[in-house]
């Protein structure tokens, strides 16, 4: 079985500050890893996905994301927040169960971000 | 443009009146889904869609039922909506193949039931 833990509902920052959301996952293969951000009154947009190639995901609008197989962690990280970067982000995990994709989402974190 | 639509964005109801919220995706994608959205829950999918023909339960089916007669198409109906079905109702599509494919989202529907 999958899960996925966003350890923080809400993570405040002042812009030019940098950013950490959290993310823990748990999966019984090696699993597929993703950051979505949904803006107000909008759909979900990829931010970075995982793949096995490299440990530390580039993704859009300048975040990144390192995946710690020990850790069990995809951390979400941005070096200076922007207003724009205030959003609802959520942490994906997926298991390739007999070549399907059925994604689990974890709870979200909302981004404050103070001028 | 490659793109999940659906319809309506909007839509306030009474308690018992069947309705249908519909969701097109133009990219050939095999897998589509359905969440439903409320605060401090985040996602939580309610069916899912392989393929054509083929779905099955997500995690809250309770209420809902779908078809998925076309590969584009795949269709959320209430057949008699209660007020605890309010919420943000997302459809979505992905590839399906396994992999790193990334699911594409629609807008929403903003879900009202009085």
């Amino acid at each position: 079985a999958q899960s996925v833990t966003q350890l923080d509902s809400h993570v405040s920052v002042s812009e030019g500050t940098p950013v950490l959301l959290r993310c823990n996952y748990s999966s019984s293969y090696s699993p597929s890893l993703f950051w979505y951000v949904q803006h107000p009154n909008k759909g979900l947009q990829l931010l970075l996905k995982y793949t096995s190639a490299a440990t530390l995901v580039k993704g859009i609008n300048g975040f990144e994301a390192e995946f710690k197989k020990s850790e069990t962690s995809f951390h979400l990280t941005k070096p200076s927040a922007h207003m724009s970067d205030a959003a609802e982000y959520f942490c994906v995990v997926s298991d390739p169960l007999g070549g399907s994709y059925i994604p689990t989402f974890g709870r979200g974190t909302s981004l404050i971000v103070h001028p | 443009e490659a793109q999940v639509t659906q319809n309506p964005r909007y839509l306030i109801t009474v308690t018992g009146k069947k309705l249908t919220v519909t969701c097109s995706q133009n990219m050939n994608h095999e897998y589509m889904s359905w969440y439903r959205q409320d605060p401090g829950l985040g996602l939580r999918q309610i069916y899912y869609s392989m393929n054509v023909e083929v779905t099955d339960k997500g995690d809250v089916p309770e209420g809902y039922k779908v078809s998925r007669k076309e590969k584009r198409n795949f269709p959320l109906i209430l057949e008699s909506p209660s007020p605890n079905q309010t919420s943000l109702y997302f459809c979505a599509s992905s590839s399906g193949q396994g992999d790193n494919s990334p699911l594409h989202f629609g807008n929403g529907t903003r879900l009202t039931v009085t």
